[in-house]
C-alpha cells in the first residue's frame, strides 16, 4: 500500500520567514508533485520532479523553489513567506508512465495546512 | 493546455446513480482523464483513468465520448458515504513533461 507523508498537517508561520515543507513516499515512485489547494480554485499544481535532481515548473510555481535529491524525498521551499501563500498544500507520487499513459495514478499525503501571518 | 469544467456542486439521493460531466473542450490527442475523490482533512485518491470510450472498475465508470471533449464519471447506487469532492484531471503528455489542469471540483452530497 503506498503511503505518502508529509512533515506536517498544520503550521504558522510568519510573514518573511523560510518554510519547509516536506514530502516521503516509500514506494520507489519516480514522480512527485506539489500542488496548492484553495476554495473555489481547486488543485493547483506549484512543481513537480520526475527523477532525482530533476523539477519541472507547474502552473503557480512563482515564490516556491523545491529540491529533490533523493529518490523518496520532495521538498517545498517558500523562501519568504507571504500571507497569499496560506493555503493546503498537497503532495503526490506516481511511477513512471509510458507515452500511451497507461497509468499514471497519483497517490496523494494528507496536506499540509500553512497558515502565514 | 485543456481547460477543465465542472458543475460545483450536485446532490443526490441513496442508491442512486450519479453523473458528474467535466469539460475540457481542447484536449488533445495524447491526452486523458483521470477522476480522484476527495474527502474532508485528507488529499485525494484515484477513482478511474481513461483515454477514450468506456472504462469500469468496481467503483466506477467513466464515459469519454468520440471527440472527448467531455467526460462523465458515473457512480452507482451512491451511498452516504460517497459524499466527498471530485476532480476531473486532464494530463497532457510531452516526453517526460506534462501538464496537470484540475477541475474546480464538484461536491458531491448524498442525502438520506
Amino acid at each position: 500500500d503506498v503511503k505518502v507523508t508529509q512533515s506536517s498537517r498544520y503550521l504558522v508561520k510568519r510573514t518573511g520567514e523560510k518554510v519547509f515543507l516536506e514530502c516521503v513516499q516509500d514506494m520507489d515512485h519516480e514522480n512527485m508533485f506539489w500542488y496548492r489547494q484553495d476554495p473555489g480554485l481547486g488543485l493547483r499544481l506549484i512543481y513537480f520532479s520526475y527523477d532525482v535532481k530533476m523539477k519541472e515548473k507547474g502552473d503557480i510555481p512563482e515564490g516556491y523553489s523545491v529540491s529533490r535529491e533523493k529518490k523518496e524525498r520532495f521538498s517545498l521551499i517558500l523562501e519568504s513567506a507571504s500571507t497569499n501563500q496560506t493555503s493546503m498544500y498537497l503532495c503526490a507520487s506516481s511511477s513512471f508512465i509510458s507515452i500511451a499513459g497507461d497509468t499514471d495514478t497519483q497517490y496523494f499525503g494528507p496536506g499540509t495546512r500553512l497558515t502565514v501571518l | 493546455l485543456a481547460k477543465t469544467t465542472q458543475p460545483i456542486s450536485m446532490d443526490s439521493y441513496e442508491g442512486q446513480e450519479v453523473n458528474i460531466t467535466c469539460s475540457h473542450n481542447n484536449i488533445a490527442t495524447n491526452d486523458y482523464i483521470t477522476w480522484y475523490q476527495q474527502f474532508p482533512s485528507q488529499g485525494p485518491r484515484f477513482i478511474i483513468q481513461g483515454y477514450k470510450t468506456k472504462v469500469t472498475n468496481e467503483v466506477a465508470s467513466l464515459f469519454i465520448p468520440a471527440d472527448r471533449k467531455s467526460s462523465t464519471l458515473s457512480l452507482p447506487r451512491v451511498s452516504l458515504s460517497d459524499t466527498a469532492v471530485y476532480y476531473c484531471l486532464v494530463v497532457a503528455l510531452s516526453g517526460s513533461a506534462r501538464q496537470l489542469t484540475f477541475g474546480s471540483g464538484t461536491q458531491l452530497t448524498v442525502l438520506p
